[in-house]
């Protein structure tokens, strides 16, 4: 079955770097979505993307966060400066259309010291 | 803003025994999902439910929707233990896909 990859699985990085999380959706998939999930904590909605742009995002997505489909496979999250807050598990879903169930990858725990 | 509610927030169970996750929502929806969580894992579709009065069974969970209450139940029949896990309820807050998650239920099913 079909499946969305996200890459790495875990990644470590220091307070103000700036990280890429990469995600490759479901091939014949055209929404994709990123959430988070702080330890503990319920699923949180980030972005979702159609189209080459975004179609809606949270409060949560502010101008740290920003998106891109750089080619015709991967679908890319990237935190331009990491706070401790940022730490938490990253999924990657993506769905065939806009109200179609959504299917996730296994998630980047991302790590700020 | 749409909130989603689950109770219980924690459930330990001996195994065989039935109980039921409960799932409000505040305002109107057209779908409710139903998903689990291990530990450490990604989230695993169990059920999505559209319509007032939708019933769907998989083994041993079955879960139902009532739109004019806002409450969906995940009822679990004769737990075993590999049904430990994360239960999660998500509800849309429009036509897309902006899901807004429960706080989640961890069940533990002790032999």
């Amino acid at each position: 079955e079909p499946e969305v990859t996200q890459t790495p699985s875990h990644q470590v990085t220091q307070m103000g770097q700036e990280v890429i999380l990469r995600c490759v959706p479901i091939s014949n998939h055209l929404y994709f979505y990123w959430y988070r999930q702080i330890l503990g904590q319920k699923v949180e909605f980030l972005v979702s993307f159609y189209n080459n742009e975004i179609s809606e995002k949270s409060e949560i997505f502010d101008d740290q966060f920003s998106v891109e489909r750089p080619d015709g496979s991967n679908f890319t999250l990237k935190i331009r400066s990491t706070k401790l807050e940022d730490s938490a598990m990253y999924f990657c879903a993506s769905s065939v259309t806009h109200n179609s169930p959504l299917h996730f990858g296994n998630g980047t725990r991302l790590t700020v010291t | 803003e749409l909130k989603v509610e689950q109770n219980p927030l924690f459930l330990s169970m001996q195994e065989g025994k039935n109980y039921t996750i409960y799932c409000n929502y505040s305002t109107t929806s057209d779908r409710l999902y139903w998903y689990r969580q291990d530990p450490g894992k990604s989230l695993e579709s169990l059920f999505v439910l559209l319509s007032n009065g939708a019933v769907k069974q998989e083994g041993r969970l079955m879960a139902s929707l009532d739109t004019k209450a806002r409450l969906s139940t995940l009822h679990i029949t004769a737990a075993v233990h590999d049904l430990s896990a994360t239960y999660f309820c998500a509800v849309n807050n429009n036509a897309g896909n902006m899901l807004t998650f429960g706080g989640g239920t961890r069940l533990m099913v002790k032999p």
